[in-house]
């Protein structure tokens, strides 16, 4: 069965300095990841997606992540972190078809 | 595009009352999904719907939630009655066939009393 594990609840970073956000995965197969954020009170949004296309997929806002076969894993980065980033951020496996696996999330938050 | 559109934002109700929830998708789009957020439990599939059709409702908590899509354009999810552990945001979601990618609409945040 696939699964997605994200390692940390909550992430503080400093505005201004690099941000990382850790997950790892499994699955049987060669899976479709995805990383979605939402803010406050609001839905959630598509960052980026790895569909095995390239291994260092770019999203929106200046986040990338990396996928690494060999450590079940797809961090998301982003080089300065931003007050606007201040969010929830969910890792996301393809779960099948018709059906997403979400991570539990983790809590960025960005201090000035 | 408008995205996929929900209705009401917020609700807040009493113990016992009928809810029904709005979602209009993505036009072009044939698959919908309903899903529960909450601090404990966090994401849940209540349902999904392929060109109108529920194919697994298996998430959904018990007989008190039902969900329809009458047409490509609009589906509803009810809870009658409603109880106060049914608070939650309900996010509906939609997806083009051929594709993974799921584009969420804002939520209903359901407040019961």
């Amino acid at each position: 069965a696939q699964s997605v594990t994200q390692l940390d609840s909550h992430v503080s970073v400093s505005e201004g300095t690099p941000v990382l956000l850790r997950c790892n995965y499994s699955s049987s197969y060669s899976p479709s990841l995805f990383w979605y954020v939402q803010h406050p009170n609001k839905g959630l949004q598509l960052l980026l997606k790895y569909t095995s296309a390239a291994t260092l997929v770019k999203g929106i806002n200046g986040f990338e992540a990396e996928f690494k076969k060999s450590e079940t894993s797809f961090h998301l980065t982003k080089p300065s972190a931003h007050m606007s980033d201040a969010a929830e951020y969910f890792c996301v496996g393809g779960g099948g078809y018709n059906k997403l696996i979400f991570g539990a999330g983790t809590r960025l938050a960005v201090h000035p | 595009d408008a995205g996929v559109i929900q209705s009401p934002r917020h609700e807040v109700t009493e113990m016992g009352q009928e809810v029904t929830l709005r979602c209009k998708p993505i036009s072009g789009h044939n698959s919908l999904f309903w899903y529960r957020q909450t601090m404990m439990r966090g994401l849940e599939l209540l349902i999904y719907f392929n060109n109108n059709v529920p194919i697994d409702d298996s998430g959904m908590p018990e007989d008190r939630f039902s969900a329809k899509m009458p047409n490509a354009s609009f589906s509803t999810l009810k809870i009658q009655p409603s109880e106060p552990r049914d608070s939650a945001v309900y996010f509906c979601a939609s997806r083009t066939s051929g594709e993974e990618t799921q584009y969420f609409g804002p939520g209903t945040r359901l407040l019961v009393l």
